[in-house]
């Protein structure tokens, strides 16, 4: 198994609150990735990161923001939490970001935004 | 337009016996690869099997074989003998060549519930 990591794994919080995620990773790859799974869409891509401080956004980024100062880190923040946020995010890594690289993925985070 | 369609939103299969699930794409690029994830009920996504567009043949892993019928755009996942342990959520994505091409599109899954 991938070395990934997710903390909180479970967290509720209210409307307006920020809320950072934390993905961490023992396998010394270059690409991280967020996303979140709702019911009927899928995972949908939040952001992602191709090396320390070097990000870009997903389909699904407004209202979220994300930093990676080390290559084992890469953090989700939600600036001012809205239900809508209320989701599963997972991080995934992968290690060259070409056509073949497989995406592996963490045990995710629930979030519920009350 | 949906770029993966899965139409199966839900399988009930006896145990032992052979599955295939469908999903269907939609590029306009040459390059792509085409990926299966498990999804169990604990959670977590479990990649399976991988195909690439220029791969000649399905791809296999174990059980699981990719029906890949690029004509058609299809990249089915066939699970052979099935096990009570392959009931899960089954997602197919696929990733794009080109500029920009990090992003993994995923369907909305198959629930697959194998039956004693």
């Amino acid at each position: 198994d991938a070395g990934i990591t997710q903390s909180p794994r479970h967290k509720v919080t209210e409307t307006g609150t920020p809320v950072t995620l934390r993905c961490h990773q023992t396998e010394n790859h270059r690409y991280m990735y967020w996303y979140r799974q709702d019911p009927g869409h899928g995972l949908r891509l939040i952001h992602y990161s191709y090396g320390v401080k070097d990000t870009d956004k997903g389909e699904v980024s407004d209202g979220y923001s994300v930093s990676r100062s080390k290559t084992e880190d890469f953090l989700l923040t939600l600036e001012s939490a809205t239900s809508s946020q209320t989701s599963v995010y997972f991080c995934a890594i992968s290690d060259s970001g070409g056509l073949t690289d497989t995406q592996y993925f963490g045990p995710g985070t629930r979030l519920t935004v009350l | 337009a949906q770029k993966i369609t899965q139409t199966q939103p839900g399988m009930f299969v006896q145990e032992k016996e052979a599955v295939t699930l469908d999903c269907t794409y939609d590029t306009s690029d040459q390059s792509y690869g085409l990926f299966w994830y498990k999804q169990p009920s604990s959670g977590e996504m479990i990649f399976l099997i991988y195909q690439g567009s220029y791969d000649e043949q399905n791809a296999t892993e174990g059980r699981y074989s990719l029906n890949f019928q690029k004509a058609r755009k299809s990249a089915n996942l066939v699970i052979s003998a099935s096990q009570l342990g392959d009931s899960a959520m089954y997602f197919c994505a696929m990733r794009e060549g080109g500029f920009g091409n990090e992003k993994l599109t995923f369907g909305t899954g198959t629930r697959l519930t194998i039956i004693p």
